[in-house]
């Protein structure tokens, strides 16, 4: 059973502060790593994707990948209230694309 | 256009009966998902399509439930005889071919689906 495990939240950061969202996955042959956010009644949207060891960055974003650990970060920089959202972290592994989704982190920014 | 897909947005009907939800992928997109989200639940891997076949339907909760492609391109995702915990946000999924794991999925607005 593969498995990835988020952090059970809620996190709440203030304004302008990095909000750091971890994420576990069981299966070491995982290949790829996505994090999607999504907003309260909306659907889930691709922020971020990450297929190598070490960070990827995107303006606030950065995703940091260590296979050899198997965990799948996401970093937000300078935190904004617009960013407060559940994120997913989706890992893929196997030969029929089929995602795994974790239960989703609720990240909350105080203005 | 542009996005996924989904039609209708919401949908209310009584227990027992039939309804089918309808998903348009990206033009392109050869795979085709099928994931439900409970309220306040994470996302449930339902059926995968490559084409029109279906790889992978493990998720699928019961025989009441089936999914088809035609095409291609649109799916539709059958629940017969509704109870009332099928009740959740039907949300549909495309990616560009399979042969590479690394593609990413989009996903369409969703179905809400109450039922009654």
């Amino acid at each position: 059973q593969k498995e990835v495990e988020q952090n059970s939240g809620p996190l709440s950061v203030p304004e302008g502060a990095i909000a750091s969202l971890n994420c576990t996955y069981s299966d070491r042959g995982s290949q790829s790593f996505f994090w999607y956010r999504q907003y309260s009644g909306k659907s889930p949207e691709l922020i971020m994707f990450i297929y190598s060891n070490g960070d990827k960055e995107d303006g606030r974003f950065t995703a940091q990948l260590n296979k050899a650990s198997q965990y799948v970060s996401l970093l937000i920089r300078d935190s904004q209230p617009s960013d407060s959202a559940t994120y997913l972290c989706a890992v893929n592994g196997g030969a029929n694309s089929k995602l795994t989704f974790g239960k989703g982190i609720t990240l909350s920014v105080r203005p | 256009g542009a996005g996924v897909s989904q039609s209708p947005s919401n949908k209310v009907t009584e227990k027992g009966k039939d309804v089918e939800l309808r998903c348009d992928p990206i033009s392109g997109h050869t795979a085709l998902y099928w994931y439900r989200q409970s309220l306040g639940q994470g996302l449930e891997f339902l059926i995968y399509f490559q084409g029109n076949s279906a790889p992978d339907k493990s998720g699928l909760p019961s025989d009441r439930f089936s999914a088809e492609r035609t095409g291609g391109s649109v799916s539709t995702l059958t629940i017969q005889r509704t109870q009332q915990e099928d009740s959740a946000v039907y949300l549909c999924a495309s990616s560009l071919a399979g042969h590479y794991s690394n593609q990413p999925q989009h996903f369409g607005d969703g179905t809400r689906l109450s039922i009654l």
